[in-house]
């Protein structure tokens, strides 16, 4: 069975603060591994990562993947109030087009 | 339309009660997703579509629910003889052809069963 564990489950920092957000993953045939944020109720896409090693950025956000130990890690520097969201991970892997959240991390930036 | 929209946004409906959740998705979006979210907890996947077809049923939880598409557009999930535990927030989304993995989500459905 695919399994996907986010760590922390929660964090608050202050604005300004970097944080790191973890997930890790255990599935068959692995194809990608996909972050979203939800602030309300609609989660939005922020990356697919296929391999390993290879940073993806946007703006004050980046995210790596390694399919060696099996985690990726989304990266925030200088957080700003509009990052408070629960930030989702989803593995995805072929032959299977659903893909399985992680429960999240729910990050507060406090202004 | 510009987004994926879902209706209705809220409904509260009494124990036993059947309820119809619709969704329109992004135009030309062949893939349809649904997920449920209930209070505090992850999404849970449902079911997904390509096309008009669901190749992928799994997630419903038993045979109250059921979702069809048509016209490769929209689509009604259908919950029959609500109980409590159906309570959620019920999310579409839609994905374009060769966009794997980059879901377009509605805002949402709450259900509220009494």
């Amino acid at each position: 069975e695919d399994k996907v564990v986010q760590s922390p489950l929660s964090l608050v920092v202050h604005e300004g603060d970097t944080v790191t957000l973890n997930c890790s993953y255990e599935v068959t045939n692995f194809r990608s591994l996909l972050w979203y944020k939800q602030e309300k109720k609609a989660p939005t896409f922020l990356f697919m990562l296929t391999s390993s090693g290879i940073e993806k950025k946007s703006g004050r956000l980046s995210s790596i993947l390694d399919k060696k130990e099996l985690f990726s890690i989304l990266n925030i520097t200088a957080t700003q109030t509009g990052d408070s969201a629960i930030y989702l991970c989803a593995p995805s892997n072929f032959g299977n087009e659903k893909l399985t959240f992680g429960t999240g991390t729910r990050l507060t930036i406090i202004p | 339309g510009a987004g994926v929209s879902q209706s209705p946004s809220n409904k509260v409906t009494e124990k036993g009660k059947d309820v119809e959740l619709r969704c329109d998705p992004i135009s030309g979006h062949t893939a349809l997703y649904w997920y449920r979210q209930r209070l505090g907890q992850g999404l849970e996947f449902l079911i997904y579509f390509q096309g008009n077809s669901a190749p992928d049923k799994s997630g419903l939880p038993s045979d109250r629910f059921s979702a069809e598409r048509t016209g490769e557009s929209v689509s009604t999930l259908t919950i029959q003889r609500t109980q409590q535990e159906d309570s959620a927030v019920y999310l579409c989304a839609s994905q374009g052809q060769g966009r794997f993995g980059e879901l377009f989500f509605g805002e949402g459905s709450r259900l509220t069963v009494l």
